[in-house]
């Protein structure tokens, strides 16, 4: 079994960079969700997508956060004019549309971003 | 905003001791679901374990049992015979549904229990 995949792991950037996440879901999982998780705290929820469309965005996710997710399948989270708070770690998951299974989230290792 | 709350910060136990992880949560929703997930040092949250909110019955499952009882709105975790590699931080988390069973998506965590396992 392929799990949840991101990349890259860990990303070091200055100061008002850009920067780009990948998140491959689980193949069959037609459901993507992006949460954040800063030290010492619980995933808090960014956005998530079914299929190509996404179905819900947190207040959290400011002008400068764009999340894609082009043909359904891998999906990219973008900050744009990156912040020293942005930094955490990025976490991606996935779930099937339907069935009980669809409550069950299954995450990826994360990218941890610092901005320095 | 409709909170998870795990109220013990980190909890530290000696191999083979019995340890419970406490959550309380709140919900407006009708049906719901709640999640236990760990996350080991490496990083990776692993699900655990899964309950609906029309189910009370408590399970166990190996070494991990839960107690759900909604007129508490808690939801607590037991590891029996806890081991060394059971150090990890959990969380407990929750999913709202619409009536028709499907899961509205975004999960609320808690802020996450340390345990550590002393051999």
């Amino acid at each position: 079994d392929t799990g949840v995949s991101q990349d890259p792991r860990h990303k070091i950037t200055k100061r008002g960079q850009n920067v780009t996440f990948r998140c491959d879901p689980i193949s069959e999982h037609n459901r993507l969700y992006w949460y954040r998780q800063t030290l010492g705290q619980g995933p808090e929820f960014l956005t998530y997508f079914q299929n190509e469309a996404q179905l819900e965005k947190s207040r959290l996710l400011s002008d400068r956060f764009s999340a894609e997710r082009p043909k359904g399948s891998f999906s990219t989270l973008e900050i744009q004019r990156t912040e020293q708070g942005d930094s955490a770690m990025y976490l991606c998951a996935s779930s099937p549309r339907t069935g009980i299974s669809s409550y069950e989230q299954y995450f990826g290792p994360g990218t941890r971003l610092t901005v320095t | 905003a409709q909170k998870v709350t795990q109220a013990q910060t980190e909890i530290s136990v000696v191999e083979k001791e019995d340890v419970t992880l406490d959550c309380v949560y709140e919900t407006r929703d009708t049906t719901y679901y709640l999640f236990w997930y760990k996350q080991p040092p490496s990083g990776e949250l692993v699900f655990l374990i899964r309950r609906n909110s029309f189910d009370e019955q408590n399970e166990i499952s190996g070494r991990y049992s839960w107690n759900f009882q909604k007129s508490t709105s808690s939801f607590n975790f037991t590891i029996t015979a806890s081991q060394v590699v059971d150090s990890a931080v959990y969380f407990c988390a929750r999913g709202a549904s619409n009536a028709g069973g499907t899961s509205y998506g975004k999960l609320t965590f808690g802020q996450g229990t340390i345990l550590t396992v002393h051999p």
